[in-house]
């Protein structure tokens, strides 16, 4: 099982729609959780953080984290084609030793809004 | 602004051949990063360090090594390069436990 798993899609919202972008997670004691975006030909760049159960608001921007189903998701408000790019999820590992500063990634939801 | 630069932003090379893609970041942070991004995997982790003399193989290490000598610094080297190493690499920087990593520009490497 992977450590972090997202549907790669593509995922197509009309412009003015909510998209949705889920991720899973193996390690249930994993601490904090990133929603990065990545338009073609660039790189990463962080949307969102979450570290606590429940939703996080950031304009347009809703992460959503549920420690007990391993589960996070970002929901993107009025989608703009401008939001058009892949979308990654990161999760800080853990080994025995506790939280570590590794981030693992998933392989990334493509988002394509249409106008 | 603190920025991270890598170098080559693009570079072919030959099978067998090594290769050094440089990082530099100018955060401060001890936490430094190599991935690997491909179609359909995503970023995988190749080497990271915490610190100055500290280096970690990550899920991909096979072929690739890295040495750190300062905080600025961390280049990754393909000791022989092979073509399954063709792919775009990313550093990145992150400052302590549970906060975000911040990335360079990318090498988009193409071994021939």
């Amino acid at each position: 099982q992977k450590e972090v798993e997202q549907n790669s899609g593509p995922l197509s919202v009309p412009e003015g729609a909510i998209a949705s972008l889920n991720c899973t997670y193996s390690d249930r004691g994993s601490q904090s959780f990133f929603w990065y975006r990545q338009y073609s030909g660039k790189s990463p760049e962080l949307i969102m953080s979450i570290y606590s159960n429940g939703d996080k608001e950031d304009g347009r921007f809703t992460a959503q984290l549920n420690k007990a189903s391993q589960y996070v998701s970002l929901l993107i408000r009025d989608s703009q084609p401008s939001d058009s790019a892949t979308y990654l999820c990161a999760v800080n590992s853990r080994n025995y030793g506790g939280a570590t500063n590794k981030l693992i990634f998933g392989t990334g939801t493509l988002l394509a809004v249409q106008p | 602004d603190a920025e991270i630069t890598q170098s080559p932003r693009h570079k072919i090379t030959e099978t067998g051949r090594q290769v050094t893609l440089a990082c530099h970041q100018t955060w401060n942070h001890n936490n430094m990063f190599w991935y690997r991004q491909d179609l359909g995997h995503g970023l995988r982790l190749i080497h990271y360090s915490y610190g100055v003399h500290d280096t970690n193989k990550g899920e991909v290490s096979d072929g690739y090594s890295v040495s750190r000598s300062n905080t600025e610094d961390l280049p990754l080297t393909l000791e022989s390069a092979a073509s399954s190493q063709t792919s775009v690499y990313f550093c990145a920087t992150k400052d302590r436990q549970n906060t975000e990593a911040f990335f360079g520009q990318g090498t988009r490497l193409t071994v021939v």
